[in-house]
């Protein structure tokens, strides 16, 4: 069975880092594209960016571009998320989710929680 | 980028009715990359059509898709209580991929 297992609910103060995780099972990981996604009550669901684990491409969308780093290490079938610097409008849910060549996202992981609250 | 706009935003049927959503694109789709996704509360979204007219794996025929260039509908022929859930299209084929805001399907 494909599955993407996410890490679990996080709760950091402003100003802090933070690096959640997407592990990968049950298919070639290094080959199928992964892909975040935020979801907040006010924007829906925004497509951030997306990792090719085997080379490490990366692309991400203008509005994500240098707010977030996306990495992938297919040693370990995972990909990450990471901030330098949280700000509180970065509350959300996160998914991951994979994608192979010409297809959507499927599946998805079960999302991590971030909340960033002083 | 492209900008999905999804109709109504709210739906109120009964089990047994057929339900109609739209998603219109702001520029045409690129390669028919259209996809449909279902979320329940609570729960990560799942992909129910792909393609523009596709049912994902597993998906019962009652979910079909349609639609071309800059307007597709999603058609659930009829209402099982276990479809009432949040949907949401998603273009696939411009970077960066974009989602519509969603409709609501609710029990009336």
């Amino acid at each position: 069975e494909v599955q993407l297992v996410q890490s679990g609910a996080e709760v950091k103060k402003p100003g802090e880092s933070l690096k959640i995780s997407c592990k990968g099972s049950g298919y070639s990981f290094a080959t199928y594209w992964i892909g975040w996604v935020r979801q907040t009550p006010g924007r829906g669901l925004e497509w951030m960016g997306i990792i090719y684990p085997a080379d490490s491409h990366t692309t991400y969308n203008p509005s994500f571009e240098g707010q977030v780093t996306i990495s992938a290490d297919k040693s370990i079938s995972t990909a990450y998320l990471q901030w330098s610097s949280l700000k509180a409008s970065d509350t959300a849910m996160y998914y991951c989710a994979r994608r192979a060549r010409g297809s959507p996202f499927d599946p998805w992981g079960q999302g991590t929680l971030v909340t960033v609250s002083s | 980028e492209i900008v999905l706009t999804q109709s109504p935003g709210t739906l109120s049927l009964s089990p047994g009715e057929r339900a109609t959503l739209s998603c219109r694109a702001s520029q045409s789709v690129t390669s028919n990359y259209l996809a449909w996704y279902q979320q329940k509360p609570g729960r990560a979204p799942r992909l129910l059509i792909y393609g523009i007219s596709s049912r994902a794996t597993g998906i019962p025929d009652r979910f079909s898709g349609s639609g071309s260039g800059t307007d597709f509908t999603l058609t659930i022929s009829r209402l099982e209580p276990e479809d009432f859930a949040v949907y949401y299209c998603q273009q696939y084929g411009t970077s960066p991929n974009t989602f519509g805001q969603g409709t609501k399907l609710e029990i009336k």
